[in-house]
């Protein structure tokens, strides 16, 4: 079985800041994909990032990056220049086993002035 | 291009009933899941379905029941509504590494 586990359940960060949200995973697959989920009050999911396990790289788009630590299994997402858009419930999920993807409980993001 | 359309987006059932819930994809995704997403409890899978005609059970099953006649269609039915099915019901396709989720299904069961 593969889990999820996002220990902050909330985080407050102020406008223009930067803030990291922590998750931790376990599988027992060597290839896998790890995805960060953005879902505002409009009930959307929507993809913020996704990492290939095999790739040593931490991906980037614009001002999220994630470090993904392999051995760790550690996956955490740093926002930076935080904007008040970026308020949301923020899901860290992995895809290890038979194409099937596992969420954390997730971390409600407060973006303030 | 609509990717993945849930009907319906609301409804309110009452102990006892049944439902369907109708989710649809135009991409010729071969994977198509159903996901429950409950306060503190992130989202769970339900059912999920690897291609036309084939189902099989995710971590929070019961009470429902999956079929997938048409590659493009996953239907998740309740046949006895119960309180506890009160949640937001997601339905996601996938082919590869690349998820498209519909956009929820709010049902309430009183």
């Amino acid at each position: 079985a593969q889990t999820v586990t996002q220990s902050q359940p909330e985080m407050s960060v102020q406008e223009a800041e930067t803030v990291t949200l922590s998750c931790t995973y376990d599988t027992s697959e060597s290839d896998y994909y790890l995805f960060w989920y953005k879902q505002p009050p409009s009930r959307q999911m929507i993809l913020v990032i996704r990492q290939e396990a095999y790739k040593q790289q931490n991906a980037t788009e614009n001002r999220f990056s994630v470090n993904f630590q392999k051995a760790a299994k550690s996956f955490s997402l740093k926002i930076s220049d935080s904007q008040l858009g970026d308020a949301a419930m923020y899901f860290c999920a992995l895809d290890g086993t038979a194409s099937k993807l596992t969420f954390g409980t997730g971390t409600r993001l407060q973006v303030t002035l | 291009n609509a990717g993945v359309t849930q009907t319906p987006k609301f409804r309110v059932l009452k102990t006892g009933q049944s439902m369907t819930l109708l989710c649809a994809q135009d991409m010729n995704h071969e994977y198509m899941y159903w996901y429950r997403q409950d306060p503190g409890m992130g989202l769970r899978l339900i059912h999920y379905s690897v291609g036309e005609g084939t189902t099989a059970k995710g971590e929070v099953p019961d009470g429902y029941n999956v079929s997938r006649l048409k590659k493009q269609n996953f239907l998740l039915g309740l046949e006895s509504a119960a309180p506890s099915q009160t949640s937001v019901y997601f339905c996601a396709s996938s082919w590869g590494y690349g998820y498209t989720f519909g956009s929820g299904t709010r049902l309430t069961v009183v």
